[in-house]
């Protein structure tokens, strides 16, 4: 299978700060990629996406950022808030099929 | 719109049982998967369906079937349960391959 990576399983971050979270992507023939937030319990809920044309993309209050040279992807999250407490994933899909892989997941606290 | 919905949320087996988990869209979408999320492995597809009538194999289906009857039901059958299908299972829609996934409240399955 593939290898979706996060740099760091935990991240902390005070209440008001920005958060940057990092996902490292293995095949360079993936052309579309996804942030997810689970929340405890529940389901992973769309985030943002962005397809390998781009290298940014803005929604509220969060950028995505991709760099296929060195095949990595973040998520930034401003002035971050205590419902963005969750875990976050990054997916990746080739493009080649419809098969979707995740990383392992960043859990992401925020102190108030 | 109800979106993905999946029962049971709970089950506990024993090795060797079989059983179904349910998993139902109603927004009309093509596209439906199946996963397994287990602690520090991130979420690995299961079974794939671009379609009724169509299913494909993902990342680790072995001891489990799908079929794809209808647009709106995508059922996972486990046919001899066994304790390393202990996992948190979900169940994942979409209209399109060009969008990201929803995704349902998952069941959580523990084999004894």
């Amino acid at each position: 299978g593939e290898s979706v990576g996060l740099h760091l399983p935990t991240l902390s971050v005070q209440e008001g700060d920005n958060s940057i979270i990092n996902c490292a992507y293995s095949n360079s023939a993936s052309d579309y990629f996804i942030w997810y937030k689970q929340e405890s319990g529940k389901g992973p809920q769309f985030i943002i996406d962005i397809r390998s044309n781009m290298d940014k993309r803005q929604g509220q209050r969060v950028t995505v950022l991709l760099n296929k040279t060195v095949k990595h992807l973040s998520l930034q999250i401003a002035a971050t808030q205590p419902g963005d407490s969750a875990v976050y994933f990054c997916a990746e899909r080739l493009n080649t099929g419809n098969q979707f892989y995740f990383g392992t997941g960043t859990s992401l606290t925020v102190i108030p | 719109n109800a979106g993905v919905t999946q029962t049971p949320k709970f089950q506990v087996l024993k090795t060797g049982q079989s059983m179904t988990l349910q998993c139902a869209q109603d927004m009309n979408h093509e596209y439906m998967s199946w996963y397994r999320q287990d602690p520090g492995m991130g979420l690995r597809l299961i079974h794939y369906s671009v379609g009724a009538g169509i299913t494909d194999q993902g990342e680790v289906p072995n001891g489990y079937n799908v079929s794809r009857s209808t647009t709106e039901d995508f059922p996972l059958r486990l046919l001899s349960a066994a304790p390393s299908q202990t996992s948190v299972y979900f169940c994942a829609s979409t209209k399109d391959r060009g969008l990201g996934y929803t995704f349902g409240s998952g069941t959580r399955l523990t084999v004894v």
